[in-house]
């Protein structure tokens, strides 16, 4: 089974604090992701990876940052944190499927984030 | 904006009652398509998927999805549920030409079953 782990289930910020969200994953993925999870909006997309070091904003960037080192990590940073951050933050990967059909993601637990 | 609708945001049925989810998308050309269910306190996890082939897709605990391309739609249907169907459900595209398998996500839809 695909496991995607995050760091933290919880966790609590100050205003202005710098904060790190991990997320690993163990099934050697290429594609990785970050959403924040938000009632009636949906999953909206933060960052997403395809490979070591290669990233790409998705449709709600400001105000994170990321970062992919190694294959099976990827970080989400908030540099400077606003409680308009107070959320649920998921991370997920997937592998390019047979024949180029894009395979499903597999998410993480999530982080419920307070920003106070 | 291409998007991914989900037409009802809060369904709320009786147990062995039919169930019929909509979502419709606006992309062109071949897409991958997919539902996802998210249990009280669960992870997000893929319910069924369709990239080609029959229309029908069939996932996991009785769930099915018709894909009508002519409608851009993927609705999903079970014929009977049962209270441990109460979730969030949500419809996700890969639109064409896609880096990295990117989705775009509906804005879900919490379903409540009354035992």
């Amino acid at each position: 089974d695909v496991k995607v782990t995050q760091s933290s289930r919880y966790l609590v910020k100050r205003t202005g604090e710098k904060v790190f969200l991990e997320c690993v994953q163990d099934m050697d993925h290429e594609n990785m992701f970050w959403y924040r999870q938000d009632p009636g909006l949906g999953l909206r997309l933060i960052y997403f990876s395809y490979d070591v070091k290669m990233k790409e904003k998705g449709d709600i960037p400001e105000g994170y940052s990321v970062s992919r080192e190694k294959k099976e990590r990827f970080s989400l940073i908030l540099e400077s944190a606003s409680t308009n951050q107070t959320s649920m933050y998921l991370c997920a990967s997937s592998s390019p499927g047979l024949a180029g059909a894009l395979g499903e993601q597999y998410f993480g637990p999530g982080t419920r984030l307070t920003v106070t | 904006a291409q998007s991914v609708s989900q037409h009802n945001h809060h369904v709320i049925l009786s147990e062995a009652a039919s169930l019929e989810l909509g979502c419709n998308y606006s992309y062109g050309g071949t897409v991958n398509l997919f539902w996802y269910v998210q249990y009280p306190g669960q992870h997000l996890q893929l319910l069924l998927k369709y990239f080609s082939g029959d229309p029908l897709v069939k996932g996991i605990k009785g769930f099915e999805a018709e894909f009508i391309k002519s409608k851009f739609s993927f609705n999903l249907r079970k014929p009977s549920v049962q209270w441990s169907d109460t979730a969030e459900y949500f419809c996700a595209v890969i639109p064409p030409k896609t880096n990295a398998g990117k989705s775009t996500f509906g804005d879900g839809t919490t379903l409540t079953v009354k035992p």
